[in-house]
């Protein structure tokens, strides 16, 4: 039962951004947007997380619509060493089982010279 | 900062032997959370552990299969008797001390240890 929905696959061109779309028209009020990436035969890679303002760090930022039904990660400057499938998730705060993380089939990006 | 250590990265095993995978969490983290990826597929929730307890084990098949993160030393996950759809690459997440499952709560992962059954 998936919460969110990527398209299975991108490109970009390196040095270009590299804009990654995530729907999750269903999210409540407490659930906040993960996301993660995994590089080929690599573990996975926190990025960024948000629950309803912008957030960036070093690595990219994420914008969160005002409806909070989609997002989008940013890549500002995709270098070669970003391809990799990128996964958006969601997560309740608080407490209770929400540590169980839950991969969808993400996005492969893919970018090219 | 030394990241989370998994070993070995490659294990190869035949039908009935057993795989003993290992996981360091990262410096000052004391929750551990392991996952399984089969070929194809996205990765799955098995267990979470604090030291010296079991908190969640709703993903790990009943028989089998079992986790353990000593007072000392890092988290093992057994599997007995292994089949060939145990052929998976097992990774393993921690994250500080703390509320776990908090949204603040961020898990980071190993590398990765991919089974091989033969």
């Amino acid at each position: 039962d998936a919460k969110t929905t990527q398209p299975p696959s991108m490109d970009c061109a390196e040095g270009r951004a590299a804009n990654l779309p995530c729907n999750h028209s269903t999210i409540s009020g407490n659930e906040y947007v993960y996301w993660y990436r995994q590089i080929h035969s690599q573990g996975p890679q926190y990025i960024i997380h948000g629950l309803k303002n912008n957030e960036t760090n070093e690595m990219a930022s994420l914008i969160i619509t005002e409806d909070r039904k989609s997002s989008t990660l940013i890549l500002p400057h995709a270098t070669l060493r970003d391809t990799a499938v990128y996964y958006c998730m969601l997560r309740p705060g608080g407490g209770g089982s929400n540590y169980k993380l839950t991969f969808g089939k993400g996005t492969l990006l893919t970018v090219n010279p | 900062n030394a990241g989370v250590m998994q070993n070995p990265r490659h294990l190869v095993r035949r039908r009935g032997q057993e795989a003993r995978l290992r996981c360091s969490p990262m410096k000052g983290h004391s929750h551990v959370y392991w996952y399984r990826q089969l070929p194809e597929e996205g990765l799955k929730f098995m267990v979470y552990l604090q030291k010296e307890n079991i908190i969640d084990e709703s993903g790990m098949p009943k028989e089998r299969f079992s986790a353990e993160f000593p007072k000392e030393g890092p988290s093992i996950l057994r599997i007995q008797q292994v089949v060939r759809g145990d052929s998976a690459a097992y990774f393993c997440a921690s994250s500080p001390p703390g509320t776990s499952g908090s949204s603040t709560d961020t898990q980071y992962f190993g590398p990765g240890t991919r089974l091989t059954v033969l």
